[in-house]
């Protein structure tokens, strides 16, 4: 069954860096997504990806923050220059046709920021 | 501003009915979404309702009140497997897709 991809699994980085987070979505899947869930806490929406574009972001989604989809198959979350607060499990999702509603969600990126 | 509710925690017993709630208010809404999310796994999808009423699939069923800013997530005959998290999210974009997501109700499934 076709899954979502996310790597790395983990990634420790100092303040101040910058990183990547990279995601391979279902083949056919149209519509992308990324979200965050601080240890303990909620999950958050921080940006939707269409048409090689954005489509919505959420407040928490700054100039610190970019999308990109740099070929066919990944799309990328870019945070700048790292903050403690950044310190999250990092989920990339994705999904078909506009008429379809199920999101499927990658096993997470964990990035903690020292 | 948005915000949703849910129950923290619920325990029930292995074969039993279970309703968790979840009620809202966001600027807009596009549909309602119920995930389940086991610990430290990613959510995965269970329900969707945009309009009012009953969705059921299987020993999952979603209610919806648009007009209360309510909805429920039933699970019936339940399993061990079910404990997890259960979370509530509403798309509170008319027109796109902006996720606001509930703080999840940690269900136990005791034998």
């Amino acid at each position: 069954e076709p899954e979502v991809t996310q790597t790395p699994s983990h990634q420790v980085t100092q303040m101040g860096q910058e990183v990547i987070l990279r995601c391979v979505p279902i083949s056919n899947h149209l519509y992308f997504y990324w979200y965050r869930q601080i240890l303990g806490q909620k999950v958050e929406f921080l940006v939707s990806f269409y048409n090689n574009e954005i489509s919505e972001k959420s407040e928490i989604f700054d100039d610190q923050f970019s999308v990109e989809r740099p070929d066919g198959s990944n799309f990328t979350l870019k945070i700048r220059s790292t903050k403690l607060e950044d310190s999250a499990m990092y989920f990339c999702a994705s999904k078909t046709a506009s008429g379809s509603y199920e999101q499927y969600f990658g096993p997470g990126t964990r990035l903690t920021v020292t | 501003g948005q915000n949703i509710d849910q129950p923290t925690e619920m325990t029930a017993t292995e074969g039993a009915i279970v309703q968790i709630n979840c009620t809202y208010q966001t600027s807009g809404f596009n549909g309602l979404f119920w995930y389940q999310q086991h610990a430290g796994e990613a959510p995965t999808f269970l329900s969707y309702n945009v309009l009012d009423g009953l969705e059921e699939k299987g020993r999952f069923s979603s209610f919806l009140s648009r007009s209360k800013g309510y909805s429920y997530l039933l699970l019936k005959e339940l399993q061990m497997k079910d404990s997890a998290s259960y979370l509530c999210a509403v798309n509170k974009d008319n027109y796109g897709q902006n996720f606001v997501f509930g703080p999840g109700t940690r269900l136990s499934v005791l034998p």
